[in-house]
């Protein structure tokens, strides 16, 4: 099993619809969660930090399960621009360091 | 702000050559990362550094050798490049449980 997984996609979407992601991780000692946005031929900047208690950033809200070992991310109202790929980080820290594993991405294209 | 700076951002290599990929950050992070992705596969974690002087194997280091003498580098090198090395390499920093900073990226192509 991979240690982070995600839908690989690709969602397809009309302008303005929402769309959610999720995304599972296998080690229940992780430490710390994140949404990355990716656009092509680009490198990963952060989109959000994913919180317990979840948390919202304009257009775009974080959940976090960490009984069922899964976090989400909630789009609403689409635009174009939102079409990247978004990818799930997770965080532990193990003997050798902290740890960044990342899930292969989701990818979302929005349409007129 | 620099933050996170890759060179080269491209480079074609023969079938056995060397190189060495420079990543450098100005945030005094102590986490560094080598990451290669391909199609279909995501990020891959190569090798890492905890701190100046210490390194240690990621998930794909065969192939790669790193070296972090200053806090501020980590250099990622290829002694004999194969065509299977070819991909798109991201360095990576943070500090503590705080969000990665990525460089641009290098395109690497092995013929």
């Amino acid at each position: 099993r991979k240690e982070v997984e995600q839908d690989p996609g690709p969602f397809n979407v009309p302008e303005g619809a929402t769309v959610a992601f999720n995304c599972t991780y296998s080690n229940s000692a992780s430490q710390s969660f994140f949404w990355y946005r990716q656009d092509c031929r680009k490198e990963p900047k952060l989109l959000m930090s994913v919180y317990s208690s979840g948390n919202e950033d304009g257009r775009f809200t974080a959940q976090l399960n960490r009984a069922s070992q899964y976090i989400s991310l909630l789009i609403r109202d689409s635009k174009l621009s939102d079409s990247a790929t978004y990818l799930c980080v997770v965080t532990k820290l193990t003997g050798g360091g902290n740890k960044l594993t990342f899930g292969t991405g989701t990818q979302l294209k929005v349409e007129l | 702000n620099a933050g996170v700076t890759q060179t080269p951002k491209f480079r074609v290599l023969k079938t056995g050559q060397s190189m060495t990929l420079l990543c450098a950050q100005d945030m005094n992070h102590e986490y560094m990362y080598w990451y290669r992705q391909d199609p279909g596969m995501g990020l891959r974690l190569i090798h890492y550094s905890v701190g100046e002087g210490t390194t240690a194997k990621g998930e794909v280091p065969d192939g790669y050798n790193v070296s972090r003498l200053k806090k501020q580098n980590f250099l990622l090198g290829l002694e004999s490049a194969a065509p299977s090395q070819t991909s798109v390499y991201f360095c990576a920093s943070r500090q503590g449980a705080k969000e990665a900073f990525f460089g641009q990226g290098t395109r690497l192509t092995v013929v």
